[in-house]
């Protein structure tokens, strides 16, 4: 079986500070992963994906992510955080298999200050 | 365009009352879902329909019904709600072809409150 740990529920930085929400799986296959964001009464928006290939992901705003297979890990990072990053972040894995649900970790709050 | 629509943005019912959720999107995804979201909470799968037919169903009370009258429109049916009910309906979509699996869209959901 597949699951996602998130570690850290609240993550709290400084504007300008470098952003880091862990994210470890567990998977007896190779694992399909994303993280998701979330603002106040929205929707999920998907940041980016891991599936084949490069292990460093490009995602929107500014973020990234590195697949490490012998951590089992996918960490998010942001070199420089906004005001406008604040919001819950979810990692995310697929259980490889076309029209089922993804499963999610608990998500991260993050919080920047001025 | 990526873009999963969802309406109404907010809903409040009585106990006694039925009302339904829509959800639309044109991406041409076969596979839509229903997840029901609480505070501070990740989404919790409640039905998935692929190619139109409802493939899981993840025990949810009959007090909710989907129903995915074609390809883009999936709706959801609320009869008879407990206040414990209330929460953000998300609805999402993917492609389904074969493995690997694809991201699911997620539309913007119905915030309901159960009085």
């Amino acid at each position: 079986a597949q699951s996602v740990t998130q570690l850290g529920s609240h993550v709290s930085v400084s504007e300008g500070a470098l952003v880091l929400l862990r994210c470890n799986y567990s998977s007896s296959v190779p694992p399909y992963l994303f993280w998701y964001v979330q603002y106040p009464n929205q929707g999920l928006q998907l940041l980016l994906k891991y599936t084949t290939g490069a292990t460093l992901v490009k995602g929107i705003n500014g973020f990234e992510a590195e697949f490490k297979k012998s951590e089992t890990s996918f960490h998010l990072t942001k070199p420089s955080a906004h005001m406008s990053d604040a919001a819950e972040y979810f990692c995310a894995v697929s259980p490889n298999q076309a029209g089922t649900a993804l499963i999610f970790g608990k998500g991260t709050t993050l919080s920047v200050s001025s | 365009d990526t873009e999963v629509t969802q309406t109404p943005k907010h809903l409040v019912m009585g106990m006694t009352n039925k009302k339904s959720l829509k959800c639309e999107q044109h991406m041409g995804h076969r596979a839509m879902y229903w997840y029901k979201q609480k505070a501070k909470k990740p989404p919790e799968l409640m039905f998935v329909y692929s190619y139109e037919k409802l493939s899981i169903n993840e025990s949810v009370p009959s007090r909710f019904s989907p129903e995915c009258p074609n390809s883009s429109l999936l709706n959801l049916h609320l009869h008879a709600l407990q206040p414990e009910d209330s929460a953000l309906y998300l609805c999402a979509s993917s492609q389904v072809i074969k493995t690997p699996i694809y991201e699911q869209y997620f539309g913007p959901g119905t915030r309901l409150t159960v009085t």
